[in-house]
């Protein structure tokens, strides 16, 4: 079966310190790939997504910079974090040709 | 470009239904759902609605779907305190890839 994996699941960082979240898919092969914000109180925005390794389309500028080293393997950086970045960050995978995503529990980030 | 839109806030009495709405402007999406989600936690798929479809019903939820209006609506009948939770619209197109684009979400509130 598969499985999604986010962490940590807490982050509390101060700011300018680098970020570096982690997601990785397990039990499927060339999914698409996602990376969502939840500001508090707001709703969910979609930051990156892939369609395969190296291939990344960014939704909105930001300072924040996602990778995908490997076919299932999807990460969010950031080199100076600003006190703007702090919420709640969701990596999703969806099966290629398919119709429904899977997310993760989810990496609450704080920037003090 | 994409956009859906739903109302912030529900507040309903336990045994009666509720009803969610959305609606979402890309004419092109192929697929709308309705993902729940509860406190610090990720999302989960309730029900989704192919396009070519008006209405769906599972159990105690009815999706319905006007797509001459772009309007997408989720009623929960019987609604249980356990309901409570942040009700998100999403919409997906096929250009190649799927990029699923959320609402800000619906706080449902359920009381006694």
């Amino acid at each position: 079966s598969q499985t999604i994996h986010q962490w940590p699941a807490t982050l509390v960082q101060p700011v300018g310190s680098p970020l570096s979240l982690e997601c990785t898919v397990e039990g499927t092969s060339n999914p698409n790939l996602y990376w969502y914000r939840q500001a508090a109180g707001r709703g969910l925005q979609l930051l990156f997504y892939s369609v395969g390794i190296g291939q990344i389309s960014s939704e909105v500028p930001q300072n924040l910079s996602a990778s995908r080293p490997q076919d299932r393997q999807f990460i969010l950086s950031s080199k100076k974090l600003l006190l703007s970045d702090s919420g709640f960050y969701l990596c999703a995978w969806m099966p290629q040709g398919n119709t429904e995503a899977f997310f993760g529990q989810g990496t609450r980030l704080t920037v003090v | 470009g994409e956009d859906v839109e739903q109302s912030l806030f529900l507040s309903v009495r336990e045994g009666d239904s509720s009803v969610i709405n959305c609606t979402y402007t890309d004419s092109s999406s192929t697929y709308l759902y309705w993902y729940k989600q509860e406190p610090g936690a990720g999302l989960q798929l309730l029900t989704y609605i192919f396009s070519n479809m008006d209405m769906k019903q599972d159990q105690r939820l009815t999706v319905l779907l006007n797509k001459k209006d772009k309007h997408l609506s989720l009623r929960i009948a019987d609604t249980q305190t356990g309901d409570s939770a942040i009700y998100f619209c999403a919409e997906t197109s096929r250009g190649g890839y799927n990029k699923l684009i959320f609402g800000a979400g619906t706080r449902l509130a359920v009381h006694p």
